[in-house]
């Protein structure tokens, strides 16, 4: 079964700190990975997408990283921000499949002053 | 663009009744999904369409219909609401199977008791 792991559960930083979330998957074959940020009653927003050929990739103060060869990615938050509240979720895209995609249950941060 | 939008954002259903999730997208996204969120999990597709007239089930069609008679709007019918289907309920589009973005809209809380 394609499944996707992510640790830690929940966190709390505080503002101005870093901190990196982390993703293991099982999809096969694999087709793309993406992060999501979804706020407390909101639907999620992608952060960021990445093929197998890639290992890292920005947006804003948000890093994510891939080892397509042991099935890990990372999300690295930089400088957090109270507004970085929110559950950060990893997507994984099978290569077959009308664009199926597998979450994981998601990160949830907690930024406190 | 307005997005993705769906109606309502809260509903309560006694057990047995019916309902219809409206979803409704003006980018002209050929692919469209509903997805649910029980909390804790990650979201499961629950059906999905890539364009109008073609719809196919997801991960966890049971207790669901949905249609597809325009590009814009993709309907989810709940048939005999049952306390398991008290989720968030999430509709997305995306522009083409091989594109890697999905957008979601802001969900709609559904209880059913």
């Amino acid at each position: 079964k394609n499944q996707v792991e992510q640790s830690p559960q929940s966190l709390i930083i505080l503002e101005g700190k870093n901190c990196t979330l982390q993703c293991n998957y099982t999809v096969s074959p694999f087709s793309n990975l993406r992060w999501y940020k979804q706020d407390t009653g909101r639907g999620p927003v992608s952060l960021t997408i990445m093929t197998f050929s890639e290992n890292t990739k920005s947006n804003g103060r948000y890093t994510a990283t891939l080892d397509a060869d042991t099935k890990q990615s990372s999300l690295h938050i930089t400088a957090s921000q109270l507004s970085d509240s929110a559950s950060y979720i990893c997507v994984v895209s099978q290569y077959y499949g009308n664009n199926r995609l597998a979450f994981g249950k998601g990160n949830q941060v907690v930024v406190i002053p | 663009n307005a997005g993705v939008t769906q109606t309502p954002k809260f509903r309560i259903l006694k057990i047995g009744q019916s309902m219809t999730l409206q979803c409704t997208q003006d980018m002209n996204h050929n692919y469209m999904y509903w997805y649910r969120q029980d909390p804790g999990m990650g979201l499961k597709l629950i059906y999905y369409s890539v364009g109008a007239g073609i719809t196919d089930k997801g991960e966890v069609p049971n207790g669901y219909n949905v249609s597809r008679s325009t590009t814009e709007d993709f309907p989810l019918r709940l048939e005999l609401a049952a306390p398991s289907q008290t989720s968030v309920y999430f509709c997305a589009s995306s522009p083409s199977r091989d594109s890697y973005e999905q957008y979601f809209g802001p969900g709609t809380r559904l209880t059913v008791t």
